[in-house]
């Protein structure tokens, strides 16, 4: 199975503060998405990329940049950290050759913006 | 995009009994629909899935249909048990895209 390994796994901030959340997946996968899982929102899609240097913003961007600096390290910056970006968030990964474009899930990461 | 509208956003049942879970796309370009079970505490899980050129598709006790033309699909889950018990995420993909869809989940607990 494929391993796509977050940090922190969790991270209390305050309003204004600067967050960086890292993802590594050792899997050469092309793909990498980051999502945030809200409460009666499901998974929500921030940004994604396909590839290192590659970013394409996903349906809930704002207040949120990622930077994609090889195959395998995906980071998504909040540079002025709001409470309403309180929520857990979740990497995953996919092969850009797989006809079942399965995601692959880290861990998670639990965000606290107080 | 797409829109993912996912029903019931809450469901009990008893020990045995089937689940169902209904979901709607809007995307006609939507051709690949996934089911993913998240349990307590840990990551989503890709657990059965089904492509638009199949009406159903069957596994190890879960059932998944696709209806096109009203554009909806359901995932059925028969006996279930306390280890099915968990939330549960439909998800489209629009044809030559890599972007997964992801409705807005359901809660399942199976009561002993």
């Amino acid at each position: 199975e494929a391993a796509v390994t977050q940090s922190p796994r969790n991270k209390v901030t305050v309003t204004g503060g600067n967050v960086t959340l890292s993802c590594r997946q050792t899997n050469s996968h092309n793909y990498m998405y980051w999502y945030r899982q809200d409460t009666g929102h499901g998974l929500r899609l921030i940004h994604y990329s396909y590839g290192a240097g590659n970013l394409q913003i996903g349906d809930v961007p704002d207040g949120y940049k990622a930077t994609r600096t090889t195959q395998e390290d995906f980071f998504l910056l909040l540079e002025l950290a709001s409470p309403s970006q309180t929520s857990l968030y979740f990497c995953a990964s996919s092969d850009s050759g797989s006809s079942q474009n399965t995601l692959y899930f880290g861990a998670g990461t639990r965000l606290s913006v107080l | 995009g797409e829109q993912v509208e996912q029903l019931p956003s809450i469901l009990r049942v008893q020990e045995g009994s089937s689940a169902s879970i209904n979901c709607t796309y809007e995307n006609s370009a939507s051709n690949y629909f996934p089911w993913y079970k998240q349990e307590p505490g840990e990551n989503p899980k890709l657990i059965i899935d089904i492509r638009s050129n199949m009406e159903r598709k069957q596994t190890q006790g879960l059932i998944v249909l696709l209806d096109k033309k009203a554009k909806r699909f359901s995932l059925h889950i028969t006996d279930t048990q306390p280890g099915d018990s968990a939330m549960y995420f439909c998800a489209a993909v629009m044809s030559n895209y890599n972007v997964l869809y992801f409705g807005s989940g359901t809660k399942l607990t199976v009561e002993p």
